[in-house]
């Protein structure tokens, strides 16, 4: 009964590829996020959808495309990768009107 | 855009020590302050909270406190344990369409 889920957990991939990652909420949640982890553990916000529409999207170049087929669901496509994209993506939701954020295990993307 | 600088970045203690970190941010308008705990290789769990119309907050070992007019808040933990050791992040937010900052981290580090 795990309250967010992504998938994989870990991906290994070569440069120029094109990837996705899952993620799934089971807490009825409006609102889903994508964050970007580096190597230096910065929390960078990418994405933010509420209720399957785009509400943020902060710089991130547009080989990165978020994909929310409905509420529960938030995927992340990524194309194109880059060494550079090698980073831990976490997934996160938040309940309407509610303010704490329940975050995924995350996925660790290494890019070769 | 908010602006949030978090200290220290590293934090070394013997255990039973208390440990402080503390956040500073920028825009008068934030009335949500929570704080993260990451343990080594897993999700960013929120541990505690605060909102602005509140000075401070007590949960067992750890505390927050909050001061509105210089626009910083810290987070305390006393006698501290190795099973603290962990990044913990502070984060700032507003009601409504929620997108909180977070800060960069700060790696603790409990010696037994």
């Amino acid at each position: 009964d795990t309250a967010v889920s992504q998938t994989p957990k870990y991906l290994v991939t070569q440069m120029g590829n094109d990837k996705s990652i899952k993620c799934e909420q089971n807490l009825g949640h409006d609102t889903m996020y994508w964050y970007k982890q580096d190597s230096k553990k910065f929390l960078k916000i990418m994405f933010s959808y509420n209720n399957k529409e785009l509400i943020i999207n902060e710089t991130v170049p547009n080989r990165f495309s978020p994909k929310s087929p409905d509420k529960a669901h938030l995927n992340l496509h990524i194309n194109s990768l880059e060494l550079g994209d090698s980073a831990v993506y976490f997934c996160a939701s938040l309940s309407l009107g509610g303010v704490e954020q329940f975050f995924g295990p995350g996925t660790r993307l290494t890019v070769l | 855009g908010e602006n949030v600088e978090q200290h220290p970045s590293t934090l070394s203690v013997q255990e039973g020590d208390s440990a402080v970190i503390k956040c500073t941010y920028s825009d008068s308008a934030s009335n949500y302050f929570p704080w993260y705990k990451q343990e080594l290789g897993k999700r960013p769990q929120l541990i505690i909270d605060i909102r602005s119309n509140v000075g401070e907050k007590k949960d067992q070992r750890i505390a927050v406190t909050l001061n509105k007019t210089a626009k910083h808040f810290s987070l305390h933990i006393t006698e501290t344990q190795p099973e603290d050791s962990a990044v913990y992040f502070c984060a700032v937010g507003r009601g409504g369409s929620y997108i909180p900052t977070f800060g960069r981290g700060t790696s603790l580090i409990v010696h037994p």
